[in-house]
């Protein structure tokens, strides 16, 4: 069964940073692009970044582009995004999504208050 | 960044036909921006329904298929049923990055 399960979210204030992590299961995670998606509270889908099979290409959409950054360990089967410079606007619920959008984590709340 | 525009909000009648569509703020989207369509219903993940256009998943239900329309992308849905309320997002390739549409309520009524 193929399971992505998103972690490191939480209550943190303007201006600091986050390591979110996506630990995959159930399928070959070195063969596939990875997506970071997130949604803002009653808002719609945003896409983020992704980073394909050997972390060597990313891409970003860009209004996060210098503040957030992905990457991946393959030996862990494991998917990253580090945030920084945490905004009121990046309070949002953040998912880890396989290659094809097939398969969707839960996702893990970020919360951006002072 | 290019813009991705859906409807805002949708009415389908029990058993009626609706479709759906996705506009890009670029020009006429077509297969090479690899439509995809998700469902999402309120306190769950999104769910994939329709990639590359109009590729089913295993578990999408048949009632639903994709294509293009008039420089659109769309999603068509015959034969609505109450469980098919939800919001639907459509998502286009931009030759790296990838953008959501803002998303189309749909209600069954």
């Amino acid at each position: 069964e193929v399971q992505l399960v998103e972690s490191g979210g939480g209550l943190v204030q303007p201006g600091g940073s986050l390591r979110l992590s996506c630990a995959v299961s159930g399928f070959s995670f070195s063969t596939y692009w990875m997506n970071w998606v997130r949604q803002a509270p009653g808002k719609g889908l945003e896409w983020l970044a992704n980073i394909n099979q050997d972390g060597s290409e990313k891409f970003y959409v860009d209004s996060v582009k210098g503040r957030f950054t992905t990457s991946r360990d393959n030996a862990k089967n494991s998917l990253y995004l580090e945030i920084n410079s945490l905004r009121d606007e990046d309070t949002a619920v953040y998912y880890c999504v396989k290659g094809q959008m097939d398969a969707w984590g839960k996702g893990t709340t970020v919360t951006v208050s002072s | 960044q290019a813009v991705v525009t859906q409807e805002p909000s949708l009415t389908v009648s029990p058993g009626g036909t609706v479709t759906l569509t996705c506009g890009s703020s670029t020009g006429a989207v077509t297969s090479g921006h690899y439509p995809y369509w998700f469902q999402q219903r309120p306190g769950q993940a999104p769910r994939a329904l329709i990639y590359d256009t109009n590729y089913k998943h295993s578990w999408t239900p048949g009632r639903f298929s994709g294509s293009l329309l008039g420089g659109k992308a769309a999603l068509t849905l015959s034969g609505a049923q109450p469980d098919d309320e939800a919001e639907y997002y459509c998502l286009l390739y931009y030759g790296g990055p990838w953008v959501f549409g803002g998303g189309t309520k749909l209600t069954v009524l």
